[in-house]
């Protein structure tokens, strides 16, 4: 099993549309959760960290429910410059001087016109 | 603010050749760096990280090696490609063990 999971996609979406994406992850010690977005061909860039109350910024909403194991990310009014892929982003505590990140595939979004 | 350096941005290496990839960054210090890979249509995968001059972990068995000589300059090297070693290679850099990382823009390796 991975330890991060998320639906590989593609959404395809109007503009205006919401959508959500979830992604479980297997470790139930990890500490830390992050959304990340990933153009095409580009790096990824952090999107929203993701708090165990739940967390919101302008259109986005991330959740994160640690009994289950799950967390989602909810963009409303979806615009076209959201087309892109959403990285679900664990932190697995280390045994070293470090924690690491793990990272899921990724969900790929089209929002269309 | 801080800023994070990756070249070349593109690289085409016949197989059998050596790498070096440099990441720097600037308007921090003593950060840790990190270097992944991301094969296509895959996800990231760590290769190595680094909490300070000269100390480097390496998380997975490969072709492959870094090194930190300066605190805020990380290079992937290998002595000799492979074809498997193609994909893109991103150093990221966190100020802290609990802290987001931000990746550099990444650099585009395809091994012939």
């Amino acid at each position: 099993r991975k330890e991060v999971e998320q639906d590989p996609g593609p959404f395809n979406v109007p503009e205006g549309a919401t959508v959500a994406f979830n992604c479980t992850y297997s470790n139930s010690a990890s500490q830390s959760f992050f959304w990340y977005r990933q153009d095409c061909r580009k790096e990824p860039k952090l999107l929203m960290s993701v708090y165990s109350s739940g967390n919101e910024d302008g259109r986005f909403t991330a959740q994160l429910n640690r009994a289950s194991q799950y967390i989602s990310l909810l963009i409303r009014d979806s615009k076209l410059s959201d087309s892109a892929t959403y990285l679900c982003v664990v932190m697995k505590l280390g045994g070293g001087a470090t924690n690491k990140l793990i990272f899921g595939t990724g969900t790929l979004l089209a929002v269309q016109p | 603010s801080q800023t994070i350096h990756q070249w070349p941005a593109t690289l085409v290496q016949p197989v059998g050749s050596p790498l070096s990839l440099e990441c720097t960054v600037e308007g921090t210090s003593n950060p840790n760096l990190y270097w992944y890979r991301q094969a296509a249509g895959r996800g990231l995968q760590l290769l190595f990280y680094s909490v300070g001059i000269g100390q480097i972990s390496s998380e997975v068995p490969q072709n492959l090696s870094a090194s930190r000589p300066q605190d805020r300059q990380f290079i992937l090297s290998s002595k000799k490609l492979l074809l498997s070693d193609s994909g893109f290679y991103l150093c990221a850099w966190t100020a802290g063990t609990y802290n987001e990382q931000f990746f550099g823009p990444g650099t585009r390796l395809t091994v012939l």
